[in-house]
């Protein structure tokens, strides 16, 4: 099992710029997570889906949608990029609630 | 939800034991605690969680005391590679973003 892959591993995007981050997982797990990480800083979750079908908003939503394409599948979309989302993105599932995470490698994001 | 406090950093030497205690004042009657450990440049990985009193696995042991106030994660016998960023999560709930974590720097 390959577990949670995300593409791509690196992007540079100039301000203005659209993107979608890709994340997929094998394990059969509902519910996916995309976090950011700013240097230095913890995780913040910016969107999570529970099940397929819905998505909910995190702490730190503004500026990104999701769409979660199938039990597999959760990306993150950025529709005009800011220097301020310069950031690690990481993605990560889990079966249940309560259950542990599984994180993905992450994508490492430059803004400029 | 419940709100984790935590060390920002400890240092330790190899072949010590170290434990990091985690606040949590306003824990749930339904909530776990969970630990994590993330190395630089990769996503954070499971450790251990528990309910209450104590959880040992291969890897840590999870002290908890009868309040469930706050929760001590123990390293026994942490070499190099025990390096790493903590974090102390608390709740099932899906809304959980990490802290800033325990960076544990462990020298030879």
């Amino acid at each position: 099992n390959a577990g949670v892959t995300q593409t791509p591993k690196f992007q540079v995007l100039k301000t203005g710029q659209s993107m979608t981050l890709q994340c997929a997982q094998d394990m059969n797990h509902n519910s996916m997570y995309w976090y950011r990480q700013d240097p230095g800083m913890g995780l913040r979750l910016i969107y999570y889906s529970a099940s397929e079908g819905t998505t909910d908003k995190g702490e730190v939503p503004n500026g990104y949608n999701v769409s979660r394409l199938n039990k597999r599948e959760f990306s993150l979309r950025l529709e005009s990029a800011a220097p301020s989302q310069t950031s690690v993105y990481f993605c990560a599932s889990r079966a249940g609630t309560g259950d542990e995470q599984y994180f993905g490698p992450g994508t490492r994001l430059t803004v400029t | 939800l419940a709100k984790t406090t935590q060390p920002i950093s400890m240092d330790s030497y190899e072949g010590q034991e170290v434990n990091i205690t985690c606040s949590h004042n306003n824990i749930a009657t339904n909530d776990y605690i969970t630990w994590y450990q993330q190395f630089p440049s990769q996503g954070p990985r499971f450790i251990i969680q528990g309910y209450k009193t104590k959880v040992t696995n291969e890897v840590a042991s999870l002290f908890i005391p009868a309040d469930r106030k706050s929760s001590t994660l123990s390293l026994p016998r942490v070499s190099l590679s025990d390096t790493a960023v903590y974090y102390c999560l608390v709740g099932p709930d899906y809304k959980l973003s990490f802290g800033a974590g325990t960076t544990v720097t462990v020298r030879a």
